[in-house]
């Protein structure tokens, strides 16, 4: 019930498409939804996060769109850019201890050909 | 601020000896969190600590795996004895509050020969 499941494990986009990456989650407890970025050799960073309220959240050319029925989430990169090839890691969290903890997904590495 | 410090970057050690990586969280963080991240298995929560005190060690593998916070501003994982499944990189993370963004050390990579 902890688990985040992510996919796809790998994702090859020519520049200027759109990336998608999906996670699904089982405990209806959690209610933070961030994504994190991560380049080789470099801890990940936060890129994005949604919380329960809202369906969708948008900034800049990278969108979350959330379902709470289906316990869903994904990561939507507009013109995907070389720049964007990295790691990306969905994560979720509930507010209270001890639970108020990071649970990453497996990861979807990146890659985007000019 | 600097964001979260660690060291040391690299640590090649022998089995059996032990391994100490520190981590300096940001100033004014009440948590602080230790990662293991391993291709086969990603990003894995070993602790994490609230104001110092260790509220969930359930992640961490096994008793040769020891954490401690003495202050808000130092955290140390030791790894006594090392063993060549051990090798991994190792983050430390800060958070400010709960259920918000928690900010990544470089990592420590540490190889066990």
């Amino acid at each position: 019930q902890q688990q985040v499941k992510q996919s796809p494990q790998s994702l090859i986009v020519q520049k200027g498409g759109i990336s998608i990456i999906n996670c699904a989650y089982e405990n209806t407890a959690f209610d933070y939804f961030p994504w994190y970025q991560q380049f080789p050799g470099k801890g990940p960073a936060l890129l994005i996060a949604i919380r329960p309220d809202v369906s969708e959240k948008k900034e800049g050319r990278f969108t979350i769109s959330f379902n709470k029925s289906a316990k869903q989430f994904s990561l939507h990169i507009m013109d995907s850019q070389p720049g964007d090839s990295a790691t990306y890691f969905c994560a979720a969290s509930m507010g209270t201890p001890p639970t108020d903890k990071l649970i990453f997904g497996t990861g979807t590495r990146l890659q985007v050909f000019p | 601020d600097a964001g979260v410090i660690q060291s040391p970057r690299h640590e090649v050690t022998e089995m059996g000896q032990e391994v100490t990586l520190r981590c300096k969280p940001i100033s004014g963080h009440d948590y602080l969190f230790w990662y293991r991240q391993t291709m086969m298995r990603g990003l894995e929560l070993l602790i994490y600590f609230n104001n110092n005190v260790p509220i969930d060690d359930s992640g961490m593998p096994e008793d040769r795996f020891s954490a401690k916070m003495p202050n808000a501003s130092f955290s140390t994982l030791k790894i006594q004895p090392s063993e060549p499944r051990d090798s991994a990189v190792y983050f430390c993370a800060s958070s400010l509050l709960p259920n918000t963004e928690a900010f990544f050390g470089q990592g420590t990579r540490l190889t066990v020969v």
